[in-house]
């Protein structure tokens, strides 16, 4: 059974200061996507950043980055120069690509960014 | 594009009322998804289909939710009749077919039971 665990309930950074927020998961499916969202205090969910099991390199958008390390299964997902408008809930989730179109997603971190 | 599109954005109803919440998803994407989301259990899924067919329903969490997708532009999701309990946000949500793409998020409809 796929499993997604992020450890970290809340944090607190400092502006400008990059932030990691962790997440770990367990699958059997060798061939697995693994994604980023972002749900700020209005409710939206906004989908930030993929990282596939096969991907050579970590995946990059902005000042998004994943510290993807397989054998460890976690996929952290790193935000340089926070800003204020990064304050929000993440959530980390993860789809098996051999299986089916499930995404499960984890519990999510919340993020306040301090000014 | 206008995204997926949720309707109403919130409701209020009172316990035992019928309650239908609305989906449209994006053009061109085969897959709907429908999530509730509570402080103590997360995102959970309830249901899903690909090609308006239903291929998981094993989170809807009891016989009074259920779910229609008669084509590919409208799905519904109805709870009958409402309890307090079921007070959430409800999120949909569509995918294109390749699964290396994550999903779109309508904006929830917040629904409370009273």
């Amino acid at each position: 059974a796929q499993k997604i665990t992020q450890t970290q309930p809340g944090m607190f950074v400092q502006e400008k200061e990059a932030v990691t927020l962790d997440c770990t998961y367990d699958t059997s499916d060798p061939s697995y996507g693994l994604f980023w969202y972002k749900q700020p205090s209005s409710g939206e969910m906004i989908f930030l950043i993929y990282q596939g099991s096969y991907d050579q390199q970590n995946a990059t958008e902005g000042r998004y980055s994943l510290n993807f390390q397989k054998a460890r299964k976690s996929a952290n997902l790193v935000i340089s120069a926070s800003q204020l408008g990064d304050s929000a809930m993440y959530f980390c989730a993860m789809r098996e690509l051999n299986r089916d179109d499930k995404i499960i997603f984890g519990k999510g971190t919340r993020l306040h960014i301090l000014p | 594009d206008a995204g997926v599109i949720q309707s109403p954005r919130h409701e209020v109803t009172e316990m035992g009322q019928e309650v239908t919440l609305r989906c449209k998803p994006i053009s061109g994407h085969n897959s709907l998804f429908w999530y509730r989301q509570t402080m103590m259990r997360g995102l959970e899924l309830l249901i899903y289909f690909n090609n308006n067919v239903p291929i998981d329903d094993s989170g809807m969490p009891e016989d009074r939710f259920s779910a229609k997708m008669p084509n590919a532009s409208f799905s519904t999701l109805k709870i009958q009749p409402s309890e307090p309990r079921d007070s959430a946000v409800y999120f949909c949500a569509s995918s294109p077919g390749d699964r290396r793409d994550g999903y779109t998020f309508g904006s929830g409809t917040r629904l409370t039971v009273v």
